[in-house]
């Protein structure tokens, strides 16, 4: 399996621009997980779904944050408006239900908003 | 808030000897898992202890619990330069999903060769 993959890699938008962030997570794992790391916070968990329908969106920031999950094999993060406080590394991580959360992480997508 | 907190935040050592990172945590969980990442990549899953369980291994790491004292600790014995790498522990919380996994900061392993 190729593992968890998220695109872009790397991201650079200006302030007030819609981004869009996005995951396939291992075919056959039924929990997928968006977190945020930055220096000062950490890694952060942002949201996340069980056979594609969300769970927990606690950790969502702020209104101008949003997910989805259409299907089992994709899901999307959208930011929009873009603040320069957003600029951090997005992780999606899936996991299937007995594996007791050992979370299989994607490579991450760089943010940087101007 | 911070569930897990690791400690030191940064190790330097040489190539051949043991680093051992401590994780403290504020509240019951179910299980405890540390994690590894490399500088620009994600993280990878290292090893699992369960509550009820005191000691764990898995080749050259070995990673401990001690729930009364909310405390675990990761042993990785004989370093070498490719063990370079943030470390980090994540908890869940006992009273609310095993899924629902909170990081703590890391610590930051600089094994020099």
């Amino acid at each position: 399996d190729a593992g968890v993959i998220q695109s872009p890699r790397h991201e650079v938008t200006e302030m007030g621009q819609e981004v869009t962030l996005r995951c396939k997570p291992i075919s056959g794992h039924d929990y997928l997980f968006w977190y945020r790391q930055t220096m000062m916070r950490g890694l952060e968990l942002l949201i996340y779904f069980n056979n594609n329908v969300p769970i927990d969106d606690s950790g969502m920031p702020e209104d101008r944050f949003s997910a989805k999950m259409p299907n089992a094999s994709f899901s999307t993060l959208k930011i929009q408006p873009s603040e320069p406080r957003d600029s951090a590394v997005y992780f999606c991580a899936s996991s299937w239900t007995s594996s007791y959360n050992e979370q299989f992480f994607g490579p991450g997508t760089r943010l940087t908003v101007l | 808030s911070q569930q897990g907190e690791e400690d030191p935040q940064a190790l330097s050592i040489q190539e051949g000897e043991n680093a051992t990172m401590n994780c403290s945590y504020k509240t019951s969980i179910n299980n405890l898992q540390w994690y590894r990442q490399n500088s620009g990549r994600g993280l990878v899953h290292l090893i699992l202890i369960r509550s009820n369980e005191r000691e764990k291994h898995s080749g050259r790491l070995r990673v401990t619990l001690d729930t009364s004292k909310k405390s675990s600790s990761l042993l990785i014995t004989a370093s070498r330069a490719a063990d370079t790498a943030s470390y980090f522990c994540a908890t869940d919380s006992s009273g609310g999903s095993n899924y629902k996994l909170t990081f703590g900061k890391g610590t930051l392993l600089t094994v020099n060769p």
